[in-house]
């Protein structure tokens, strides 16, 4: 069925470094939103993109949408502590609803 | 503007119990979503609604049934509680029209959870 997979799962990372998790669709997406959940709490918005080859920036992170629009990135610069959570890709797949991805775990050592 | 309000928080439920789950959001958002998401995985769609009097199934449907019997409101109800549905239960909404292109890219307003434990 159509899928769409994020890796890696778990990273674990010393607080500076850089992180950056991958989401790719067995099927051309529509569009691609990405969620932040901090643990015990819910996924927020994030940021949505749309066209192929789409680059947006907030801050120290940086999204981007493949040219095939099949896959995307979030990238984080130099993490800290407050980067901790789950980081989520909900593509549109051509179901009537998004489906989201398996998520990556984040957890950043001070 | 309280957003997406789920009831309860907590709730522990005995095999074979059954009982509904709130949801409503104040937003006037058409779109409306209930996801399960059991420890350290991802978040699977249970059930979804564009709009009042109409319900889709999701991924895992079985062993759970929802109205939509106002814009506002989505309850969940499970019938005959199995230990497979511990989890905790997202609610969500979204705006936008059924049919329009951009209805499915707008973004999802998730409330706090219910956090359900079946013994």
């Amino acid at each position: 069925g159509q899928q769409v997979m994020q890796i890696p799962q778990y990273q674990h990372v010393q607080e500076g470094e850089d992180f950056t998790t991958y989401c790719n669709s067995s099927t051309t997406l529509s569009n691609i939103q990405w969620y932040k959940q901090r643990p015990g709490g819910h996924p927020v918005f994030l940021i949505q993109l749309v066209k192929s080859g789409e680059v947006k920036k907030q801050k120290r992170l940086t999204f981007q949408f493949g040219e095939a629009k099949k896959n995307s990135s979030l990238h984080i610069t130099a993490t800290q502590t407050t980067d901790v959570g789950t980081y989520f890709c909900a593509g549109d797949t051509g179901r009537r609803a998004l489906t989201f991805g398996s998520g990556t775990r984040l957890q950043v050592q001070p | 503007n309280a957003g997406v309000t789920q009831t309860p928080k907590f709730r522990i439920l005995k095999i074979g119990q059954s009982m509904t789950l709130q949801c409503t959001q104040d937003m006037n958002h058409n779109y409306m979503y209930w996801y399960r998401q059991d420890p350290g995985m991802g978040l699977k769609l249970i059930y979804y609604s564009v709009g009042a009097g109409i319900t889709d199934k999701g991924e895992v449907p079985n062993g759970y049934n929802v109205s939509r019997s106002t814009t506002e409101d989505f309850p969940l109800r499970l019938e005959l509680a199995a230990p497979s549905q511990t989890s905790v239960y997202f609610c969500a909404s979204s705006s936008g029209w059924f049919g329009r292109a951009a209805a499915k890219g707008q973004p999802q307003h998730f409330g706090d959870g219910t956090r359900l434990s079946i013994l």
